[in-house]
Protein backbone atom coordinates (compact mmCIF):
# COMPACT_ATOMS: atom_id res chain seq x y z
CA UNK A 1 0.00 0.00 0.00
CA UNK A 2 1.26 3.53 -0.80
CA UNK A 3 2.46 5.87 1.36
CA UNK A 4 2.73 9.86 1.21
CA UNK A 5 3.75 11.77 4.01
CA UNK A 6 3.57 15.19 5.35
CA UNK A 7 4.94 16.35 8.55
CA UNK A 8 1.99 16.27 11.08
CA UNK A 9 2.03 19.78 12.20
CA UNK A 10 3.94 23.06 11.46
CA UNK A 11 4.41 26.95 13.26
CA UNK A 12 5.29 29.69 11.57
CA UNK A 13 4.96 33.28 12.45
CA UNK A 14 3.00 35.78 10.78
CA UNK A 15 5.66 37.13 8.01
CA UNK A 16 7.58 34.34 7.58
CA UNK A 17 8.36 31.24 5.64
CA UNK A 18 7.73 28.00 6.08
CA UNK A 19 8.10 24.88 3.74
CA UNK A 20 5.31 21.53 3.66
CA UNK A 21 6.67 18.66 2.16
CA UNK A 22 5.29 15.31 0.55
CA UNK A 23 7.04 11.97 0.39
CA UNK A 24 6.22 8.78 -1.31
CA UNK A 25 6.66 5.43 0.29
CA UNK A 26 7.82 4.49 -3.26
CA UNK A 27 10.84 6.90 -3.81
CA UNK A 28 11.70 10.17 -5.00
CA UNK A 29 8.35 12.21 -5.88
CA UNK A 30 9.36 13.49 -9.34
CA UNK A 31 6.85 15.93 -11.91
CA UNK A 32 5.45 12.58 -13.30
CA UNK A 33 3.60 12.32 -9.78
CA UNK A 34 2.36 15.74 -10.65
CA UNK A 35 1.67 16.80 -7.28
CA UNK A 36 -0.78 18.98 -6.11
CA UNK A 37 -1.24 21.01 -3.04
CA UNK A 38 -4.91 21.68 -1.23
CA UNK A 39 -5.73 23.93 1.28
CA UNK A 40 -8.76 23.43 3.88
CA UNK A 41 -10.17 25.07 6.61
CA UNK A 42 -12.76 23.86 9.34
CA UNK A 43 -16.41 22.91 7.59
CA UNK A 44 -15.03 23.62 4.16
CA UNK A 45 -14.34 21.44 1.56
CA UNK A 46 -10.55 21.09 0.45
CA UNK A 47 -9.58 24.08 -1.99
CA UNK A 48 -6.82 23.82 -4.61
CA UNK A 49 -3.95 25.66 -4.37
CA UNK A 50 -1.26 24.15 -6.73
CA UNK A 51 -0.94 21.69 -9.42
CA UNK A 52 1.41 20.01 -11.99
CA UNK A 53 4.51 20.20 -9.02
CA UNK A 54 4.11 24.38 -9.13
CA UNK A 55 1.47 25.93 -11.54
CA UNK A 56 -1.23 28.45 -9.43
CA UNK A 57 -5.01 28.49 -9.87
CA UNK A 58 -6.30 32.02 -10.50
CA UNK A 59 -7.34 32.41 -6.90
CA UNK A 60 -3.73 31.29 -5.41
CA UNK A 61 -2.44 34.17 -3.75
CA UNK A 62 1.59 35.05 -5.09
CA UNK A 63 2.82 33.94 -1.50
CA UNK A 64 2.35 30.02 -2.22
CA UNK A 65 4.99 28.56 -4.42
CA UNK A 66 5.03 24.76 -4.79
CA UNK A 67 8.62 23.07 -5.85
CA UNK A 68 10.59 19.64 -6.09
CA UNK A 69 13.14 19.87 -2.92
CA UNK A 70 14.82 16.94 -2.18
CA UNK A 71 13.04 13.82 -4.07
CA UNK A 72 10.14 15.58 -2.22
CA UNK A 73 6.71 17.88 -3.40
CA UNK A 74 7.16 21.23 -1.43
CA UNK A 75 4.81 24.17 -0.76
CA UNK A 76 6.33 27.13 0.36
CA UNK A 77 4.30 30.02 1.74
CA UNK A 78 6.68 32.98 1.83
CA UNK A 79 5.33 36.15 4.17
CA UNK A 80 2.74 34.04 6.15
CA UNK A 81 -0.69 35.41 6.77
CA UNK A 82 -2.92 34.88 9.78
CA UNK A 83 -5.70 33.53 7.02
CA UNK A 84 -2.88 31.25 6.01
CA UNK A 85 -3.59 29.03 9.32
CA UNK A 86 -5.67 25.88 8.02
CA UNK A 87 -4.56 22.38 7.11
CA UNK A 88 -2.59 21.18 3.92
CA UNK A 89 -2.60 18.29 1.58
CA UNK A 90 -0.88 17.03 -0.96
CA UNK A 91 -2.16 14.44 -3.68
CA UNK A 92 0.13 12.70 -6.08
CA UNK A 93 -0.75 10.64 -9.17
CA UNK A 94 0.01 6.84 -9.61
CA UNK A 95 -1.47 6.00 -12.58
CA UNK A 96 -4.09 4.78 -14.08
CA UNK A 97 -3.73 1.29 -11.37
CA UNK A 98 -3.51 3.42 -8.47
CA UNK A 99 -4.81 6.78 -9.22
CA UNK A 100 -4.37 9.02 -6.73
CA UNK A 101 -2.74 9.18 -2.75
CA UNK A 102 -3.33 11.99 -0.62
CA UNK A 103 -0.97 12.80 2.40
CA UNK A 104 -2.06 12.87 5.91
CA UNK A 105 -2.02 16.69 5.83
CA UNK A 106 0.12 19.25 7.85
CA UNK A 107 -1.36 21.45 10.39
CA UNK A 108 -0.28 24.84 9.81
CA UNK A 109 -0.37 27.43 13.13
CA UNK A 110 -0.10 30.58 12.55
CA UNK A 111 1.34 32.30 15.71
CA UNK B 1 -18.67 28.70 -13.78
CA UNK B 2 -18.58 24.89 -12.66
CA UNK B 3 -20.73 23.88 -9.67
CA UNK B 4 -21.87 20.28 -8.29
CA UNK B 5 -24.54 19.72 -5.96
CA UNK B 6 -24.43 15.69 -4.10
CA UNK B 7 -27.08 14.19 -3.44
CA UNK B 8 -28.09 11.18 -1.35
CA UNK B 9 -28.63 9.43 2.00
CA UNK B 10 -26.71 10.26 5.31
CA UNK B 11 -27.40 7.00 7.05
CA UNK B 12 -26.19 3.41 5.29
CA UNK B 13 -27.07 0.29 7.28
CA UNK B 14 -23.85 -2.09 7.40
CA UNK B 15 -23.24 -4.33 4.77
CA UNK B 16 -25.87 -2.41 2.47
CA UNK B 17 -24.62 -0.19 -0.48
CA UNK B 18 -23.69 3.37 -0.15
CA UNK B 19 -25.20 5.52 -3.23
CA UNK B 20 -24.60 9.44 -3.63
CA UNK B 21 -25.21 11.55 -7.23
CA UNK B 22 -23.10 14.79 -8.15
CA UNK B 23 -25.39 17.22 -10.56
CA UNK B 24 -23.14 18.88 -12.54
CA UNK B 25 -23.70 22.71 -13.55
CA UNK B 26 -21.51 24.50 -16.57
CA UNK B 27 -20.21 21.47 -17.62
CA UNK B 28 -20.54 18.48 -18.96
CA UNK B 29 -19.93 14.94 -17.68
CA UNK B 30 -19.31 14.02 -21.57
CA UNK B 31 -16.81 16.15 -21.62
CA UNK B 32 -13.46 15.13 -23.59
CA UNK B 33 -11.67 17.43 -21.07
CA UNK B 34 -12.77 16.86 -17.87
CA UNK B 35 -12.38 13.65 -15.18
CA UNK B 36 -15.69 13.71 -12.35
CA UNK B 37 -14.38 12.52 -8.99
CA UNK B 38 -14.99 10.86 -5.50
CA UNK B 39 -13.01 11.99 -2.55
CA UNK B 40 -14.42 10.83 1.37
CA UNK B 41 -12.61 11.87 4.71
CA UNK B 42 -12.78 10.76 7.56
CA UNK B 43 -11.17 11.57 11.18
CA UNK B 44 -9.39 7.67 10.94
CA UNK B 45 -8.56 7.55 7.02
CA UNK B 46 -7.82 11.36 6.38
CA UNK B 47 -8.68 12.34 2.52
CA UNK B 48 -9.01 9.11 0.67
CA UNK B 49 -8.78 9.84 -3.24
CA UNK B 50 -12.03 6.83 -4.39
CA UNK B 51 -11.70 7.00 -8.04
CA UNK B 52 -13.28 8.64 -11.11
CA UNK B 53 -14.96 8.55 -15.00
CA UNK B 54 -14.20 10.13 -17.65
CA UNK B 55 -15.31 10.31 -21.30
CA UNK B 56 -12.13 9.47 -24.65
CA UNK B 57 -14.49 8.57 -27.19
CA UNK B 58 -15.26 5.93 -24.94
CA UNK B 59 -16.27 5.85 -21.16
CA UNK B 60 -13.02 4.98 -18.37
CA UNK B 61 -12.74 4.46 -14.68
CA UNK B 62 -10.05 4.28 -12.32
CA UNK B 63 -10.50 3.12 -8.97
CA UNK B 64 -8.41 3.41 -5.76
CA UNK B 65 -7.09 0.31 -4.89
CA UNK B 66 -8.49 0.09 -1.31
CA UNK B 67 -11.84 -0.01 -3.05
CA UNK B 68 -11.80 -1.40 -6.06
CA UNK B 69 -13.72 -4.23 -4.85
CA UNK B 70 -16.55 -2.66 -3.97
CA UNK B 71 -16.84 1.35 -5.59
CA UNK B 72 -18.86 1.89 -9.12
CA UNK B 73 -18.35 5.54 -10.54
CA UNK B 74 -21.15 5.75 -13.65
CA UNK B 75 -22.14 8.31 -15.56
CA UNK B 76 -25.53 9.46 -16.28
CA UNK B 77 -25.72 11.81 -19.39
CA UNK B 78 -29.16 12.09 -19.80
CA UNK B 79 -29.38 14.22 -16.16
CA UNK B 80 -25.55 15.62 -16.13
CA UNK B 81 -24.72 14.00 -13.33
CA UNK B 82 -22.23 11.58 -12.15
CA UNK B 83 -22.89 8.23 -9.10
CA UNK B 84 -20.61 6.72 -6.83
CA UNK B 85 -21.61 3.22 -5.74
CA UNK B 86 -19.92 1.29 -2.72
CA UNK B 87 -20.67 -2.08 -1.88
CA UNK B 88 -20.79 -4.09 1.35
CA UNK B 89 -20.23 -0.82 3.51
CA UNK B 90 -19.10 -1.18 7.51
CA UNK B 91 -18.62 1.31 10.02
CA UNK B 92 -14.97 2.12 8.67
CA UNK B 93 -16.72 3.62 5.54
CA UNK B 94 -18.23 6.77 7.86
CA UNK B 95 -16.94 9.53 6.14
CA UNK B 96 -17.51 13.49 3.81
CA UNK B 97 -17.83 12.24 0.89
CA UNK B 98 -17.29 14.85 -1.80
CA UNK B 99 -17.57 14.74 -5.69
CA UNK B 100 -14.85 17.16 -7.56
CA UNK B 101 -13.99 17.49 -11.42
CA UNK B 102 -10.52 17.94 -12.62
CA UNK B 103 -9.43 18.84 -16.44
CA UNK B 104 -7.75 15.81 -17.63
CA UNK B 105 -4.47 16.41 -18.57
CA UNK B 106 -1.40 16.43 -15.87
CA UNK B 107 -2.44 13.41 -14.41
CA UNK B 108 -5.84 14.65 -14.38
CA UNK B 109 -6.23 15.39 -10.10
CA UNK B 110 -5.82 18.81 -10.42
CA UNK B 111 -9.28 19.34 -8.10
CA UNK B 112 -10.64 22.58 -9.13
CA UNK B 113 -14.25 22.20 -8.10
CA UNK B 114 -15.41 20.30 -5.13
CA UNK B 115 -19.45 19.81 -4.41
CA UNK B 116 -20.67 20.92 -0.91
CA UNK B 117 -19.50 17.18 0.55
CA UNK B 118 -22.01 14.54 2.36
CA UNK B 119 -21.76 13.28 5.40
CA UNK B 120 -22.64 9.48 5.19
CA UNK B 121 -22.48 7.79 8.59
CA UNK B 122 -22.56 3.55 8.37
CA UNK B 123 -24.64 2.52 11.38
CA UNK B 124 -27.38 0.08 12.17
Amino acid sequence: QTVVTQEPSLTVSPGGTVTLTCASSTGAVTSGYYPNWFQQKPGQAPRALIYSTSNKHSWTPARFSGSLLGGKAALTLSGVQPEDEAEYYCLLYYGGAQGGVFGGGTKLTVL
Amino acid sequence: QVQLQQSGPGLVKPSQTLSLTCAISGDSVSSNSAAWNWIRQSPSRGLEWLGRTYYRSKWYNDYAVSVKSRITINPDTSKNQFSLQLNSVTPEDTAVYYCARSPLRDGGLNLQHWGQGTLVTVSS
